[in-house]
């Protein structure tokens, strides 16, 4: 595509739903991140896939947090069991990659209630 | 681990005065720097990137920034503030070949 995109832009959610988030890189990109930032911070790194292997989940900030992206394009954030905490904004970005210039989507705005 | 410090969470200049954003990154002297900027309801623009081929480093929209590792800083300037200036700008740093490490951001604000 002609950018990264994001969906949805916009999600309320109550606590203790499940979540998920959905980024589409740019076509040609091989690598892709997830960012979260809360109000007033700058973007968090969640983690990061190579095509479809996720080497890097050192972001995640607990196991209710997972990610995918099964064949190597498209790319879900879930969120499990979701707490007030949890609601931030997802940043997407994707790279040629690892190491070359980021590209960030929209972003997805987060509020659990 | 890399760290990055924006002073000042917003910053007010009026239209046709310097602009000057502050970074100041922790640890070894990274290989990349970047000033990202989001204008509202957008996602995250790169607005220049420093790769040491130069210390001073000219962006889009007139902006540019100049790395000094004798002070660790990275800061971004713009001659004379525009209107459209107006967005957040966020100063990062590289982590390993994968994670980007952020600011905080400041929020500029142009006053007519």
């Amino acid at each position: 595509g002609a950018g990264v995109s994001q969906s949805p832009r916009y999600k309320v959610t109550k606590r203790g739903q499940d979540v998920t988030l959905r980024c589409d890189p740019i076509s040609s990109h091989a690598t892709l991140y997830w960012y979260q930032q809360a109000l007033g911070q700058g973007p968090e790194f969640l983690t990061y896939f190579n095509y479809e292997a996720q080497p890097d989940k050192s972001g995640l900030p607990s196991d209710r947090f997972s990610a995918e992206r099964p064949e190597g394009s498209i790319s879900t954030l879930t969120i499990q069991r979701t707490e007030q905490r949890d609601s931030a904004m997802y940043r997407c970005a994707s790279s040629l990659g690892a190491g070359q210039e980021q590209y960030f989507g929209p972003g997805t705005r987060l509020t659990v209630t | 681990a890399q760290s990055v410090t924006q002073l000042g969470s917003h910053v007010s200049v009026s239209e046709g005065a310097l602009v000057l954003l502050r970074c100041n990154y922790s640890s070894s002297v990274p290989p990349y720097l970047f000033w990202y900027v989001q204008y509202p309801n957008q996602g995250l623009q790169l607005l220049l990137k420093y790769t040491s081929a130069a210390t001073l480093v000219k962006g889009i929209n007139g902006f540019e920034a100049e790395f000094k590792k004798s002070e660790t800083s990275f800061h971004l300037t713009k001659p004379s503030a525009h209107m459209s200036d107006a967005a957040e700008y966020f100063c990062a740093v590289p982590e390993g070949a994968q994670k980007l490490v952020f600011g905080q951001g400041t929020r500029l604000t142009i006053n007519p």
